[in-house]
């Protein structure tokens, strides 16, 4: 059964990087046809996807971060990491790792989330 | 981008009720639609795909339906573990958006 597992700091303060790194379980992620993919929700609020990583290393962002987010994958590790630069308090959230599978484009497969929070 | 929108935002129903949500998008998505069941401090989970296809594991009393810029999610018997925040995903455009959520509630 595959597992993900974000880690990262928890307080990042403006204008800096939030780090962040998903940690799969149960299955090599450079095998398979699978996006992986970060996820973000603001306190109460509905989510927001950020963007994903293809097994081949081709990645898709969303515009709305501008150049401000990058995501990479270390498979000797079996490990992928989101990094946004500049952060300001709406960047506050917490953010999950998901698997997207291309049978049925679902993200079928999540972490249990980690908050971050930008604070001075 | 794509804009989803979900009616009701929340939503008081009987245990043994037929709950429906609907889902609205702005632009045709064919059926390029998922729906997901988001408990409190919890991920989201997958329960249909491709707009009506059910989810391995997922019980039978959850569907889905609709094409184009209308679908629907129905739980045909709501059970008191169904008590969560319902979303709708688009898959037909990047960036992948989702609606604002639906708010179950037990009456």
């Amino acid at each position: 059964q595959v597992q993900l597992q974000e880690s990262g700091p928890g307080l990042v303060k403006p204008s800096q990087t939030l780090s962040l790194t998903c940690t799969v379980s149960g299955g090599s992620i450079s095998s398979g046809s699978y996006y992986w993919s970060w996820i973000r929700q603001p306190a109460g609020k509905g989510l927001e996807w950020t963007g994903r990583i293809y097994t081949s290393g081709r990645t898709n962002y969303n515009p709305s971060l501008k150049s401000r987010v990058a995501i990479s994958v270390d498979t000797s590790k079996n490990q992928f990491s989101l990094k946004l630069s500049s952060v300001t308090a709406a960047d506050t959230a917490v953010y999950y790792c998901a698997r997207e599978d291309n049978w049925n484009w679902g993200l079928n497969y999540w972490g249990q989330g980690t908050l971050v929070t930008v604070s001075s | 981008d794509i804009q989803m929108t979900q009616s009701p935002s929340s939503l008081s129903a009987s245990v043994g009720d037929r709950v429906t949500i609907t889902c609205q998008a702005s632009q045709d998505i064919s059926n390029y639609l998922n729906w997901y069941q988001q408990k409190p401090g919890k991920a989201p989970k997958l329960l249909i795909y491709h707009a009506s296809n059910l989810q391995t594991g997922v019980p039978s009393r959850f569907s889905g339906s609709g094409s184009g810029t209308d679908f629907t999610f129905t739980i045909s018997s709501l059970q008191p573990e169904d008590i969560a925040t319902y979303y709708c995903q688009q898959y037909d455009n990047l960036p992948y958006t989702f609606g604002q959520g639906t708010k179950l509630e037990i009456k």
